[in-house]
């Protein structure tokens, strides 16, 4: 079956400009996940939904990081006055459930959004 | 708060050795702790995971160790190829009820042929 998608695969910005990332989950999954992984680093927690609400966003790094899930499907991560450290790799995954003992929560990963920001 | 480190960053072998990869953790409190794979331009797949009751898991070439009192984690890969080329990363989940995975920086693999 489908797998978790992301688009843009690749987004070139300029320093200042808005941009949106777009993940769509595997189908019926309720828990989204964004991670965002610097060159050289492992993927690091940004936000994650259950269902429509934004459960746990403790690691978004400032308010000009945002996300929605409006219809508890697709999710888009939005990045206002981007800077050039937010050049990444953003990841975004799914999982049938958020936290299970019963294996529900495994998280299914995209291939990531290269954002970079000159 | 956890973090977690995996060493070497880098490591290149000849096909057909054996390779233990190492990941360290600070907190032991742990849920469980898994293995990923990452290949360039593409997703993170699960290779093992291993629940924090349990010492390790095996499947197929791989073989993962957990010693949760000391913090450390091993991915053992036997009789290595040139396919298995790859960043692997370390995560560990603290907690039951809660999902977030916290990652190491991972260990560049080149198997020459």
């Amino acid at each position: 079956g489908a797998g978790v998608s992301q688009t843009p695969s690749n987004k070139v910005t300029e320093k200042g400009k808005y941009v949106e990332l777009r993940c769509d989950p595997i189908s019926g999954h309720t828990a989204l996940y964004w991670y965002r992984q610097s060159l050289g680093q492992g993927p690091e927690f940004l936000i994650y939904f259950q269902g429509t609400g934004a459960a746990d966003d403790s690691g978004l790094p400032n308010d000009r990081f945002f996300a929605v899930r409006p219809e508890g499907s697709v999710s888009t991560l939005k990045i206002q006055r981007t800077e050039r450290g937010d050049s990444a790799v953003y990841l975004c995954a799914s999982s049938l459930t958020y936290g299970s003992r019963f294996g529900t929560d495994t998280q299914y990963f995209g291939p990531g959004t290269r954002l970079t920001v000159l | 708060k956890q973090e977690v480190t995996q060493i070497p960053a880098a490591l290149s072998v000849p096909e057909g050795e054996n390779l233990v990869l190492n990941c360290s953790f600070t907190d032991s409190a742990i849920y469980n702790l898994q293995w990923f794979r990452q290949d360039p331009g593409k997703g993170l797949t699960s290779l093992l995971l291993i629940q924090s009751s349990q010492r390790e898991q095996t499947s197929g070439r791989l073989n993962a160790s957990l010693d949760k009192s000391s913090g450390r984690s091993t991915l053992y890969i036997a009789a290595s190829q040139p396919g298995d080329s790859a960043t692997y990363l370390c995560a560990v989940r603290r907690s039951e009820y809660g999902n977030k995975l916290v990652f190491g920086a991972g260990t560049i693999l080149r198997v020459k042929s």
